[in-house]
């Protein structure tokens, strides 16, 4: 049962153009979100996250944009450089009695390539 | 760097030994969690740690597999008579353990590649 989904396995994108990342998730019982970034070889990089509460976070240029009501999530990346290309995970977690949980539930990962 | 350190960063063995996998989080982290990561799929969650108590387990975890966190610092993942199935990346991470969700993002370190011959 994957409870979190990245569709799209790849996605190309020129430099300076806008990168979009899709995810979508089935739990409702999800109520915070996070990005990570992946290199070759290495563990995860936290970019972003964001609450339930909220529909918009933005940090620098990076963006994710909640959609509740449609349980789906993105990932905004503006302007892409070559840098950012990575693998990209999307994350989903619960917080219940004002302390998050520990479990996240991790998508497929979607390969994002930026052209110079 | 105070980031999160694991070891080794890999590890061949023949099927059926035992291995051994350390991490140290962040030093000021209360939570570690430990995930494994096969080819084409996001890590998968294992077990977490606040402090020095297991708080969770995943089905994953089978009776071979045991962790240990003895005075809520370093951790170590033991897995015992390896099988072909268990050949993944071994990825720990830490968080804060704040009220709320913002703020306990969890940082992972570099993984550590177990391959069963």
């Amino acid at each position: 049962d994957q409870q979190v989904k990245q569709n799209s396995p790849s996605l190309s994108v020129q430099e300076g153009r806008i990168s979009i990342l899709n995810c979508d998730y089935t739990n409702s019982m999800f109520d915070y979100f996070l990005w990570y970034k992946k290199y070759p070889a290495e563990g995860p990089t936290f970019l972003i996250s964001i609450s339930s509460i909220k529909d918009k976070n933005e940090d620098g240029r990076f963006t994710v944009f909640l959609n509740k009501s449609a349980k789906h999530l993105s990932l905004h990346i503006v302007p892409s450089q070559p840098g950012d290309s990575a693998v990209y995970f999307c994350a989903a977690g619960r917080v219940a009695g004002g302390t998050s949980y520990g479990k996240l539930t991790f998508g497929q990962g979607t390969i994002l390539t930026v052209h110079p | 760097d105070t980031g999160v350190s694991q070891d080794p960063r890999h590890k061949i063995t023949k099927r059926g030994q035992n291995v051994t996998f350390r991490c140290d989080p962040i030093s000021e982290h209360n939570r570690l969690y430990w995930y494994r990561q096969t080819l084409g799929q996001g890590p998968e969650f294992l077990t977490y740690f606040q402090n020095e108590a297991q708080l969770e387990k995943s089905r994953l975890l089978s009776d071979r597999f045991s962790a240990e966190r003895p005075k809520g610092s370093f951790s170590t993942l033991e897995i015992q008579r390896t099988e072909q199935g268990d050949s993944a990346m071994y990825l720990c991470a830490s968080s804060l353990g704040l009220a709320g969700a913002l703020g306990n993002e969890q940082f992972f370190g570099p993984g550590t590649r177990l391959t069963v011959l």
